[in-house]
């Protein structure tokens, strides 16, 4: 059975760092690309960033690019998503996702999600 | 970036009726579209992917359609359960990107 487990979040003034993780079990999470989306209170679903299975290709979304950077460690099964420069519109619930076999990029699996609050 | 426009932004309306979601497209995005369900406080579920096929254990109720620019989720017979936000996501170009989201509501 495939999980998808979030932790790191948290509260954090505007300007600082946090790092999620993203626990991985039941595929091979090597073969597979992974993606951050996020979630804004009362908002819509905006993704965030994608990792190759290599984790030789990354890709971010304009409004995050230059402050977060996706990573990944196959030893450890794990998603990593670090965040610099925070700012109140990063406030959101962060989702880890992943395809379930429909398509690369199709997000069939999601973790439960972490709850990011950046405020003073 | 692709922008995806959802249509309409609410829909009112009573089980057992047929619900029609739009999805358009700002460039074409082929057949690489995706539709998920999302409830409170609940991660989202994957519907339709590639426009029409449905995602595994999904009823046969949903079913997408359309190419290039213009899609649509119908639900043929609204159940109980599906009063809930939709989203439509492309997966066509970089960066990936999802719809606003229509909220289907009882009416």
């Amino acid at each position: 059975e495939v999980q998808l487990l979030e932790s790191g979040g948290g509260l954090v003034q505007p300007g600082g760092s946090l790092r999620l993780s993203c626990a991985a079990s039941g595929f091979t999470f090597s073969s597979n690309d992974m993606s951050w989306v996020r979630q804004a209170p009362g908002k819509g679903l905006e993704w965030v960033s994608a990792i190759s299975g290599s984790g030789g290709s990354t890709y971010y979304a304009d409004s995050v690019k230059g402050r977060f950077t996706i990573s990944r460690d196959k030893s450890k099964s794990t998603l990593y998503l670090q965040m610099n420069s925070l700012r109140a519109e990063d406030t959101a619930v962060y989702y880890c996702a992943k395809d379930d076999g429909s398509g690369w990029h199709y997000f069939g699996y999601w973790g439960q999600g972490t709850l990011v609050t950046v405020s003073s | 970036e692709i922008v995806l426009t959802q249509s309409p932004a609410t829909l009112s309306l009573s089980p057992g009726e047929r619900a029609t979601l739009s999805c358009r497209a700002s460039q074409s995005v082929s057949s690489y579209l995706a539709w998920y369900q999302q409830k409170p406080g609940l991660a989202p579920r994957l519907l339709i992917y590639d426009a029409s096929n449905r995602a595994t254990g999904i009823p046969a109720r949903f079913s997408g359609s359309g190419s290039g620019t213009d899609f649509t989720l119908t639900i043929s017979s609204l159940e109980p359960e599906d009063f809930a936000v939709y989203y439509c996501q492309q997966r066509s170009n970089w960066p990936l990107t999802f719809g606003g989201g229509t909220k289907m509501e009882i009416k």
